[in-house]
């Protein structure tokens, strides 16, 4: 089974952009979170999706949004870029998202000029 | 509020030793899952082992296992024979909810041959 895939693995970015990222979960996999890992405050969780609906948010700004399709594929995306967005940012994807293990993506590593 | 407190920020050990990773949380759930991901250079997380609390009994995994005191809440995580590929950051997480996970701080392991 194939794992969760992140796309673009690399993006620079300039202050004040937008960008986008992807997630394509596990199959049958219809839970994914996303979640911000700077040197600085770790691990951070953004938000969480299952069944197209976000069913948990962490403590971003609204410039942090997402959405998830019905085919379960996620996508982040953060408006008006700032230089401290600068981050590797990770998605996890689970069955149902009730207690269960998280398998994560390789990250798309954004940095912000 | 859930936390998770990782108080080694870094480790070492000699190749074949043994070294136990700590980590303490704070909860007022009976019900919920513990886990420890090891995150190497690639920036891959991957899933070391996880401990349902319900269960009384320690999870291990070949040279992984874990040392559950639930009363304590603590979840430490020890690795028996260290190897070089065993060099990583090392995240003690928390879930009691519908995917919403709490990490530690991480700790880095150094593996010395």
């Amino acid at each position: 089974k194939a794992g969760v895939t992140q796309t673009p693995r690399y993006l620079i970015k300039t202050r004040g952009q937008q960008v986008t990222l992807s997630c394509s979960p596990i199959s049958g996999h219809r839970s994914v979170s996303w979640y911000q890992q700077t040197p600085g405050q770790g691990l951070q969780f953004l938000f969480e999706y299952f069944s197209e609906t976000q069913r948990n948010k962490g403590n971003f700004p609204g410039r942090f949004s997402g959405r998830q399709f019905s085919n379960s594929r996620s996508e982040m995306n953060v408006s008006t870029l700032e230089l401290g967005d600068s981050a590797l940012y990770l998605c996890a994807s689970t069955r149902t998202g009730n207690q269960e293990t998280q398998y994560f993506g390789p990250g798309t590593r954004l940095l912000v000029l | 509020a859930q936390t998770v407190t990782q108080s080694q920020p870094e480790m070492s050990v000699q190749e074949a030793e043994t070294v136990t990773l700590s980590c303490t949380y704070d909860t007022s759930e009976s019900d919920y899952y513990l886990f420890w991901y090891k995150q190497p250079p690639s920036r891959q997380m991957i899933l070391v082992i996880r401990q349902e609390a319900y269960k009384q009994q320690n999870a291990t995994e070949n040279r992984f296992s874990v040392n559950f005191q639930k009363a304590a809440k603590s979840f430490s995580l020890k690795i028996s024979d260290s190897q070089l590929g065993d060099a990583a950051m090392y995240f003690c997480a928390y879930n009691y909810n519908f995917n919403k996970f709490y990490f530690g701080s991480g700790t880095k392991l150094n593996v010395k041959p």
